[in-house]
């Protein structure tokens, strides 16, 4: 069964409108978080990497202040796609390891949320 | 930066036929390997891994990779495809050490029966 879940699973939001997705790992407490996004026909790319209790760190070139990262608990990473456009329409996708990783503690991957924004 | 190449963007294949899906990746540094597999409507799964040790690394549902440093490689091999494994797979890697992966474009697989 899953031991990341993500949700929803796709929404459809106007253009203006904020979009929240929640990332849950379900058997084990996650530090660190990360988020990926996968346009059509390509591959998954990581946005950002979620830190439980303090800033998330992101990537090269996604913006912070348009994909806000909240990871409160030690269970609980949202994303929360800030004043959506259709060009934020894409599939988007949580990851999560149990702490003390290694080989032994491979990362688990949510379903994904289909966002479109019209 | 690392990133990854497979160069197999759709393969299509009868049952009992013998897959290899070829993965390179740019990175001069040790490396961790990853085949991951997404059935249709599903999320990834991790199919195999390799961090180090023999680089001929077994997973599930009979699928291997071979790591060959020198070329860069982490092909994923099963000698008789089934129905059932008709998915898209990615390649991923990792520097040693760091979580963050780095995925390729993914191959899709299709088996006829």
């Amino acid at each position: 069964g899953a031991v990341v879940s993500q949700h929803p699973s796709w929404v459809i939001c106007k253009s203006g409108t904020s979009v929240k997705i929640e990332c849950r790992s379900l058997d084990f407490q996650a530090t660190t978080m990360f988020w990926y996004r996968q346009f059509p026909k390509q591959s998954l790319m990581l946005m950002a990497t979620s830190n439980e209790g303090s800033k998330a760190t992101y990537e090269q070139g996604v913006e912070k202040d348009k994909f806000l990262i909240n990871h409160a608990s030690l269970t609980l990473s949202t994303l929360t796609v800030t004043s959506a456009h259709p060009e934020d329409s894409s599939f988007y996708i949580c990851s999560a390891a149990p702490p003390h990783g290694g080989e032994n503690s491979p990362l688990h991957f949510g379903n994904g949320t289909r966002l479109t924004v019209t | 930066a690392q990133s990854v190449s497979q160069h197999n963007h759709h393969v299509i294949l009868s049952e009992a036929a013998s897959l290899e899906l070829g993965c390179n990746y740019s990175y001069g540094g040790t490396v961790n390997l990853f085949w991951y597999v997404q059935y249709p409507g599903q999320h990834l799964q991790l199919l195999l891994k390799y961090f180090s040790g023999d680089p001929l690394v077994k997973g599930i549902k009979g699928f291997e990779a071979e790591f060959i440093k020198s070329k860069f490689s982490f092909n994923l091999r099963k000698p008789s495809v089934q129905w059932s494994d008709t998915a898209e797979y990615f390649c991923a890697v990792s520097k040693f050490g760091n979580e963050k992966l780095t995925f390729g474009t993914g191959t899709r697989l299709t088996i006829i029966p």
